[in-house]
């Protein structure tokens, strides 16, 4: 099945230490978006690949990088990670922005914890 | 600014109805998503509406009034699978997904 897949399900590191999030996708879809949700709240857009232009949230940290190295693959990398950065981190593809009633879809996620 | 509004929580019977309200205040409109979001996993789609009226899926069905600003989903015969977060979402007129926080629905046997 066509789908969307997020390594790994959960990741432990330390205040400080930086982490990459890895997020694949077999829909060929154009469109990737990393979320950060934290408990109870709306998923927070950090930002998103269409094809290969880069389209960052103005209130994204500078903490926060991102890596689309194919149409297949795209990377969350958080250089320094803060205790405030503990959350889950969504991946989710499109194939288009403006596509009508075509919505997003999302991994399972990556729980990351700051120890 | 843009505002989605959701109730935070609901409690409904299993096999009862129950209806959970959206209202928002975007920049412009290209559509409004309802997800489905049990703890811990990633939201996965349930509806989308763009034109007003009810969109009729199975169990679930979700309503749109583009003037108020205003949706609703309603689920039919609760199941307890059923006991998650239901996160509404539009799209604006840049075409970015604006979110919900969502509501947590507890289905009691």
């Amino acid at each position: 099945d066509a789908m969307v897949i997020q390594n790994p399900r959960y990741q432990v590191t330390q205040f400080g230490k930086p982490v990459t999030l890895s997020c694949s996708q077999t829909l060929n879809h154009n469109v990737m978006y990393w979320y950060q949700q934290k408990s109870s709240q709306a998923p927070k857009l950090l930002f998103h690949y269409y094809d290969k232009d880069f389209n960052n949230e103005a209130d994204t940290p500078d903490n926060f990088q991102s890596r689309r190295p194919n149409t297949s693959f795209c990377f969350l990398d958080i250089r320094s990670p803060g205790l405030g950065d503990a959350a889950m981190y969504l991946c989710a593809t499109s194939r288009d922005q403006g596509d009508s009633n075509q919505p997003q879809h999302f991994g399972d996620g990556t729980r990351l914890s700051i120890l | 600014g843009q505002n989605i509004d959701q109730p935070t929580e609901m409690t409904a019977t299993e096999g009862a109805i129950v209806q959970i309200n959206c209202t928002y205040q975007t920049s412009g409109f290209n559509g409004l998503f309802w997800y489905q979001q049990h703890a811990g996993e990633a939201p996965t789609f349930l509806s989308y509406n763009v034109l007003d009226g009810l969109e009729e899926k199975g169990r679930f069905s979700s309503f749109l009034s583009r003037s108020k600003g205003y949706s609703y989903l309603l689920l039919k015969e609760l199941q307890m699978k059923d006991s998650a977060s239901y996160l509404c979402a539009v799209r604006d007129s840049n075409y970015q997904l604006i979110w919900g926080a969502g509501t947590k629905l507890i289905i009691k046997p």
